[in-house]
């Protein structure tokens, strides 16, 4: 099984600013294979970026993705009120398909 | 629009059974494999179990191989998850989401259903 270990655990941040999101995964993970997506309180995931460094449609381009093999990021400039959220990095090159354990994106 | 909405959810005793049902619309539902999530109270996401846009293959989470069983209706655009032997740790939200295999990734959710096992 990959294992996805997201870091940090929390981020505590103020509109406007930048952050970047690391998911490192136990293996070799296709790029093509790596998605991340945002969860709000009660809501359901939404899809950010698939592929590793592809938007879903409609997200904003002050998100962005990097990455490749172990070592992946998801880029947020300009942090937007909206944009504070729990965000994860899921893989499905190899069964069982996993995801992260989370990085809590909190407003400072 | 597209959308994907669960029913099912509720409490159940240990050892108990349940079944959860998704419906969609908006798409061709039988061009999508589709895909059961789960998230226990408070935790992650953790990923249940797929089932190709025919029906014919089904993939489980170690964790309910044996006890769980996808199924879908394409004639109706429904996805169901049959769940036997539940346990204290099934419970979760379970969301039902679209696989889209172009994309490799879960590009619709449904808003969830809640699962809760406890004597």
């Amino acid at each position: 099984e990959i294992v996805l270990t997201q870091s940090p655990g929390t981020l505590s941040l103020s509109p406007g600013e930048r952050v970047t999101l690391s998911c490192k995964a136990s293996q070799y993970v296709t790029s093509s294979y790596l998605a991340w997506y945002q969860q709000k309180p009660g809501q359901a995931p939404r899809l950010l970026i698939y592929g590793a460094s592809t938007r879903a449609a409609g997200i904003p381009d002050r998100f962005s993705g990097s990455g490749s093999g172990t070592d992946f990021t998801l880029t947020i400039n300009r942090l937007e009120p909206e944009d504070f959220a729990v965000y994860y990095c899921q893989q499905c090159g190899s069964s069982p398909w996993t995801f992260g354990q989370g990085t809590k994106v909190e407003i400072k | 629009e597209v959308l994907l909405v669960e029913s099912g959810g509720g409490s159940v005793q240990p050892g108990g059974s349940l079944g959860l049902s998704c419906a969609a619309s908006g798409f061709t539902f039988n061009n999508f494999a589709m895909s059961w999530v789960r998230q226990a109270p408070g935790k992650g996401l953790e990923w249940v179990s797929s089932i190709t846009g025919n029906g014919d293959i089904t993939f489980y989470a170690d964790s309910v191989k044996g006890r769980f069983t996808a199924s879908r209706d394409n004639s109706n655009n429904r996805l169901y998850l049959h769940m036997n032997s539940l346990r204290a740790e099934d419970t979760a939200v379970y969301f039902c989401a679209r696989f889209a295999v172009s994309i490799h990734s879960f590009d619709v959710w449904g808003q969830g259903t809640m699962v809760t096992v406890s004597s």
